[in-house]
């Protein structure tokens, strides 16, 4: 079946702009992820929903990040008033459930570059 | 709180040798571990994953890995390299639903190199 989409695969914006991404997950995950990579480390997480819902936002940076799922599948990630920092590889992840041992899927990431 | 250190952020081998990837973790709740791979321009792809079964985990592509909670260590090992094994490695840990949530703590990754 279809894995995890991102889309766009690229984007590059100007300091000060706003952007979204999008993520689809696998059809009837329940749990959906984001992290960002920056060159040269691991992932590091973002939020995570389970459903509709954001169950941990711990890791979003600041104010100017913000993500929904309105219907319990597709995501959005938008950023505001961009800033060079926020440059990055952003991941989306979906699993079936919450469950600790259920792996996370991951999609190909959007690479963000922001001027 | 959760973290992974994965010793070597490169690691170069000869095709047919042994490949050796470290990662020690550390929890405060019996961890769920992770390897996941990723090639050039990919994804991460799920290598295999430790869910407190058997300790000795084997994954795809003839990796496999060993938990040893006395060394807080889940180190990926394949005996024999093969080319196609370029990439680069990230160890991850999750917490269960008591502690630690449900996101993973990667590590910051293993480049490997097979040479001829």
């Amino acid at each position: 079946g279809a894995g995890v989409s991102q889309t766009p695969s690229n984007k590059v914006t100007e300091k000060g702009k706003y952007v979204e991404l999008r993520c689809d997950p696998i059809s009837g995950h329940t749990a959906l992820y984001w992290y960002r990579q920056s060159l040269g480390q691991g992932p590091e997480f973002l939020i995570y929903f389970q459903g509709t819902g954001a169950a941990d936002d711990s890791g979003l940076p600041n104010d100017r990040f913000f993500a929904v799922r309105p219907e319990g599948s597709v995501s959005t990630l938008k950023i505001q008033r961009t800033e060079r920092g926020d440059s990055a590889v952003y991941l989306c992840a979906s699993s079936l459930t919450i469950q600790g041992a259920d792996t996370q899927y991951f999609g190909p990431g959007t690479r963000l570059t922001v001027l | 709180a959760q973290s992974v250190t994965q010793l070597g952020s490169h690691v170069s081998v000869s095709e047919g040798a042994l490949v050796l990837l470290r990662c020690n973790y550390s929890s405060s709740v019996p961890p769920y571990l992770f390897w996941y791979v990723q090639y050039p321009n990919q994804g991460l792809q799920l290598l295999l994953k430790y869910t407190s079964a058997a300790t000795l985990v084997k994954g795809i592509n003839g990796f496999e890995a060993e938990f040893k909670k006395s060394e807080t260590s889940f180190h990926l090992t394949k005996p024999s390299a093969h080319m196609s094994d370029a990439a680069e490695y990230f160890c991850a840990v999750r917490g269960g639903l008591t502690g630690g949530g449900n996101k993973l703590t990667f590590g910051t990754g293993t480049q490997l190199k097979v040479e001829l």
